[in-house]
């Protein structure tokens, strides 16, 4: 089976651009979280959604939104690009969004963003 | 709020040594702890997870972590490293309420000597 996969792999923007990243989940997850993580740093909370509806939103200004499509994946978009967005996003895909027993969150490799 | 520290930013250790990666952890109720292996270029890979019951846990590529209450610790550990093993280590913090969302450490890098 497919894992998380994530596209675009690489992308180069200048400040000031919008930017849409992508997420298809494995098959049957039907949440998908997505993380940024700055180099040096560990991954951090952007936005949780399950079922297409939001469940949790990290501390991100406004100009990150999210959705989940009826096939489970997702789009991160990211409008008037600065400097200090350029990172790996990762995408993070589970059956439920809850932790708990069972239940596993797999990453995707990321999409590596460049703003310059 | 939830938050992770990991005192360690880079460990090295010969190959056949054993390994302790430390991470303390804050949180107000009951957590849920999670240790994560990234390596170059990769997404994150879940080694081992605690929720609840016996406080030492099993994870894959023969880890395993302890959590301690009393210490606000979940230690990871592996009796012989393997070069392999070389990587950046990830302690996170999450809870059911916050169903999927996650608090990471800044990571711990692994380099393993021949």
């Amino acid at each position: 089976d497919a894992g998380v996969t994530q596209s675009p792999t690489h992308l180069i923007k200048t400040r000031g651009q919008q930017v849409t990243l992508r997420c298809s989940p494995i098959s049957g997850h039907k949440s998908v979280s997505w993380y940024q993580q700055v180099l040096g740093q560990g991954p951090q909370f952007i936005f949780q959604y399950y079922e297409k509806e939001e469940r949790g939103r990290g501390n991100f200004p406004d100009r990150f939104s999210a959705r989940q499509f009826p096939n489970y994946s997702s789009e991160l978009n990211v409008n008037a690009l600065l400097l200090g967005d350029s990172a790996l996003y990762l995408c993070a895909s589970s059956y439920s969004g809850v932790l708990a027993g069972k239940d596993t969150q797999y990453f995707g490799p990321g999409t590596r963003l460049t703003v310059l | 709020a939830q938050s992770v520290t990991q005192p360690d930013i880079h460990i090295t250790v010969s190959e056949g040594a054993s390994l302790e990666l430390r991470c303390n952890y804050s949180y107000g109720a009951t957590p849920y702890l999670f240790w994560y292996v990234q390596s170059p270029g990769q997404g994150l890979q879940l080694l081992l997870k605690y929720f609840s019951g016996d406080t030492l846990v099993q994870g894959i590529k023969g880890f395993e972590a302890e959590f301690k209450r009393s210490q606000s610790s979940f230690n990871l550990r592996k009796p012989s490293v393997h070069w392999s093993d070389a990587a950046e280590y990830f302690c996170a913090v999450g809870a059911l309420s916050n169903a999927g969302k996650s608090t990471f450490g800044d990571g711990t890098t692994l380099t393993v000597k021949p």
